[in-house]
């Protein structure tokens, strides 16, 4: 099973702000990962796909990059609806399908 | 609009079976993974397995034993089954598609039922 590790656990940023977010896997997954957004009450979002494209609406805030075992999504500059919890996901090595456990952004 | 929309009992005793539907509204059926996730109280994403309108099952081995997906194409919906369930079992737990070609990623979620287990 791949082991996704996300850091830091918590991020306490104020609005405008850029976010970096950092996924390592266990083991080598290409560029086989997603990132989800996850606002209190509600099912998450998927935002970025295949490490580095944007899903339908995602604003261009969002970005994400790496391949290997490393992957970072970056949010530009915080707008007060990105304060959430994120997590990453691999479906490489499947199943299982593994997330990791997730960052919480919150506002400083 | 592709909509997923899914139902089934929120309280069980520890030992029965949950059982949770997911209807497909509009688009298409084939093309996809339809697939179960749940979440605790909390906590992360946990991935339970996943079914093609074909019928191909895909589960996550820690929960192999006891989990079962079928798919009804006529009615396009995907039922989870989860057997002697636990307090362990209680979950927020979600229907999503995944796309088996294009994102490779769940692009659609169910709003999520809360299942609890008592004891």
């Amino acid at each position: 099973e791949i082991v996704l590790t996300q850091f830091p656990v918590t991020l306490s940023l104020s609005p405008g702000e850029r976010a970096t977010l950092s996924c390592r896997a266990s083991q080598n997954i290409s560029s086989y990962l997603a990132w989800y957004q996850q606002k209190p009450g509600q099912a998450p979002r998927l935002l970025i796909y295949d490490a580095s494209n944007r899903a339908t609406d995602i604003p261009a805030r969002f970005s994400g990059s790496g391949s290997g075992t490393d992957f970072t999504l970056t949010i530009s500059s915080l707008q007060p609806e990105d304060f959430a919890v994120y997590y990453c996901q691999q479906r490489t090595n499947w199943p299982p399908v593994t997330f990791g456990q997730g960052t919480r952004v919150e506002i400083k | 609009q592709v909509q997923l929309q899914q139902w089934g009992a929120g309280l069980l005793r520890s030992s029965e079976t949950l059982s949770l539907t997911c209807d497909v509204y509009g688009g298409s059926f084939s093309g996809y993974y339809w697939t179960w996730i749940r979440q605790p109280p909390g906590k992360g994403l946990e991935w339970m397995g996943e079914i093609t309108h074909r019928g191909r099952t895909t589960y996550n081995p820690s929960l192999k034993s006891r989990v079962t997906i079928s798919v009804d194409t006529s009615k396009t919906q995907f039922t989870l089954r989860l057997s002697s369930v636990t307090a362990a079992d209680t979950a927020v737990y979600y229907c999503a598609r995944t796309a088996t070609v294009t994102t490779r990623a769940a692009d659609l979620w169910g709003q999520g039922t809360l299942v609890i287990v008592s004891s």
